[in-house]
């Protein structure tokens, strides 16, 4: 089955860790983008790509790397530089941007102690 | 700039009839999506609006008039399995923009 895999589901970290979020998808989709989810306020955007070897920063890309090297896959590193890292991650891929939907995985839930 | 209000939480009665509203402001409209997520989970497709008027689609219907900056979707025969928080996203040129979503709490 097509969709989107994102590892861990549930990942803790100490301050002043970087940690890696995995998101591997097998739908052929040219464009992936990563969201941050907090209570209470919508979806952000960290970053996204378009194409393998490029990406964009989004609106708080600040504090996070990401790579594309692949067009199946695109990691995202919460830094040490976060200074609120703790929230939920999302990560989608969509056909080439524009009016398309995108197809979501089921999110890594990263809690800093 | 995009900005979009939603009310943050909703209460209905299984079996009824819910509208949920969405207000936007945008430099650029170029279309408005509706998802559904379930807590703790991802956000699945549920609509999709570009042009003025209802779109149908089984028990959900969303509605949309650019001219007013304005979206609603609208739920009926409401199932318990309906509760969960329900977020309108403006097209912009490279992504979406998200709302801060509703959520939508059916009671027995």
């Amino acid at each position: 089955d097509g969709g989107i895999t994102q590892s861990p589901k549930y990942l803790f970290r100490k301050e002043g860790q970087n940690v890696t979020l995995s998101c591997e998808q097998n739908l052929n989709h040219d464009a992936m983008y990563w969201y941050r989810q907090d209570p209470g306020q919508g979806l952000r955007l960290i970053y996204y790509s378009q194409i393998v070897n490029d990406f964009q920063k989004g609106d708080i890309a600040e504090g996070y790397s990401v790579s594309r090297e692949k067009k199946e896959s695109f990691p995202l590193t919460v830094t040490s530089a976060q200074k609120n890292p703790t929230a939920f991650y999302l990560c989608a891929s969509s056909l080439p941007s524009g009016a398309n939907v995108l197809t979501f995985g089921a999110g890594s839930r990263l809690t800093v102690l | 700039g995009q900005n979009i209000d939603q009310p943050t939480e909703m209460t209905a009665t299984e079996g009824a009839i819910v509208q949920i509203n969405c207000t936007y402001q945008t430099s650029g409209f170029n279309g408005l999506f509706w998802y559904q997520q379930h807590a703790g989970e991802a956000p699945t497709f549920l609509s999709y609006n570009v042009l003025d008027g209802l779109e149908e689609k089984g028990r959900f219907s969303s509605f949309l008039s650019r001219s007013k900056g304005y979206s609603y979707l609208l739920l009926k025969e409401l199932q318990m399995k309906d509760s969960a928080s329900y977020l309108c996203a403006l097209t912009g040129a490279n992504n979406l923009f998200f709302g801060t979503g509703t959520r939508l709490t059916v009671i027995p």
